[in-house]
């Protein structure tokens, strides 16, 4: 099992439509949690951190469930440009500051 | 430099070939990560340096991978004896270090092994 699930998609929504993300982590001493965005053929940028208290930036907010090792991201009134790969990414637990990514979930938004 | 630099951003190897790949991470960034990324999967982690030393290379995937970071800034990914599943986009991260801090990645380096 992957230390950190995702689900591949691709997601194919209509321009306007609100998309949301899962993702699961295995290691329940992970200490943060972000969301990076990579565009075809680009190097991963970062989207947002992920607090427990669930945090929100623009149309993007993410939430994160400790209890059952889960993090989101919703996408409201998807813009075409939102199209990218979304990861998920987890950082430290038992001592280590490795970041470990998701394999990513392709958005394509449609007009 | 303004950002993490790679080079170079394309490499195609002869199998069995030796290549070195580069880094410049952001000055003043302590933590230095390397990632191979395969077509249409996400970045797995190869090696992770917090200044000069290599406190994780739990990802290199053979005896083959070795990387290096001698003054705690360039770092130098190199692989011996190149094979066809090494291909892929090898990306270095920096961070300042610590929970909570953005990493930083550089354009990648496309190796392609024939």
């Amino acid at each position: 099992r992957k230390e950190v699930e995702q689900d591949p998609g691709p997601f194919n929504v209509p321009e306007g439509a609100t998309v949301a993300f899962n993702c699961t982590y295995s290691n329940s001493a992970s200490q943060s949690f972000f969301w990076y965005r990579q565009d075809c053929r680009k190097e991963p940028k970062l989207l947002m951190s992920v607090y427990s208290s669930g945090n929100e930036d623009g149309r993007f907010t993410a939430q994160l469930n400790r209890a059952s090792q889960y993090i989101s991201l919703l996408i409201r009134d998807s813009k075409l440009s939102d199209s990218a790969t979304y990861l998920c990414v987890v950082l430290g637990g038992s001592g280590t500051y490795k970041y470990i990514f998701g394999t990513g979930t392709r958005l394509k938004v449609l007009a | 430099g303004a950002g993490v630099s790679q080079s170079p951003r394309y490499k195609v190897a002869k199998r069995g070939q030796d290549v070195a790949l580069r880094c410049d991470p952001i000055s003043g960034h302590v933590s230095l990560f390397w990632y191979q990324q395969a077509l249409g999967q996400g970045p797995e982690f190869l090696t992770y340096f917090q200044n000069e030393a290599q406190l994780d290379k739990s990802g290199l995937p053979s005896d083959r991978f070795f990387a290096e970071r001698p003054e705690g800034s360039v770092s130098t990914l190199k692989i011996q004896r190149t094979q066809q599943e090494d291909s892929a986009v090898y990306l270095c991260a920096s961070t300042l270090g610590g929970l909570n801090t953005e990493a930083f990645f550089g354009q990648g380096t496309r190796l392609t092994v024939v």
